[in-house]
């Protein structure tokens, strides 16, 4: 079954230490690979969107890269506003409705 | 701008009770979402609209009546619910369903309402 998995859970940083999230997966035939971030009770919002093996996205502190088994979201010199939950989500080219989501993580960043 | 509305931003109902959630966009987006997300959960879909016809329902109870009057509105009527209802609903939308880049197919999410069903 296609899946997409991400890791860790959960991520504790302090603050200006870098770190990344990962978000791998079995799709056969990958559309295109979403990260989003989500604060508690708000609904996701949209940071990148990859689909070939090498490609690479910025924004402000986060480096979105994409392999063709999974995807890493680097995050260099995290600020405190920078904790949320990151979420990654992909379509595969066989069922093109659907946003496959992963469970996300949970990152925290200490002043 | 790719802003979502989704209005209200929450809302208590009664289990006998009928309520209706509201999108709206202003992007020209032809394809639009709802989501239930339940806490630390992922969303989980629940309709797809393309060009303000239903493609996907997703084995939802009937209970959820989604409508969309046109292509920048999207209800959601509520009846009869369950506590176990209870999350927050999401809407969605994107260009369109299937474009020729994926970048067309990105879902730009509204707030959300937070419901509670007692």
């Amino acid at each position: 079954e296609d899946q997409v998995t991400q890791s860790p859970e959960a991520l504790r940083l302090q603050e200006g230490e870098s770190s990344s999230l990962n978000c791998s997966y079995t799709v056969s035939g990958l559309r295109g690979l979403f990260w989003y971030r989500q604060d508690p009770g708000k609904g996701p919002e949209f940071l990148f969107t990859l689909y070939s093996a090498g490609e690479e996205k910025e924004k402000e502190r986060l480096k979105a890269t994409l392999t063709k088994k999974e995807s890493f979201l680097h995050i260099t010199a995290p600020k405190p506003e920078d904790s949320a939950t990151y979420l990654c989500a992909v379509r595969w080219i066989y069922n093109t409705d659907k946003l496959i989501f992963g469970t996300g993580t949970r990152l925290q960043v200490f002043p | 701008d790719t802003e979502v509305t989704q209005t209200p931003k929450h809302l208590v109902m009664g289990m006998t009770n009928k309520k209706s959630l509201k999108c709206e966009q202003h992007m020209g987006h032809r394809a639009m979402y709802w989501y239930k997300q339940k806490a630390k959960k992922p969303p989980e879909l629940m309709f797809v609209y393309s060009y303000e016809k239903l493609s996907i329902n997703e084995s939802v109870p009937s209970r959820f009546s989604p409508e969309c009057p046109n292509s920048s509105l999207l209800n959601l009527h509520l009846h009869a619910l369950q506590p176990e209802d209870s999350a927050l609903y999401l809407c969605a939308s994107s260009q369109i369903i299937l474009a020729e880049t994926p970048e067309g197919e990105t879902q730009y999410f509204g707030p959300g309402t937070r419901l509670l069903v007692l």
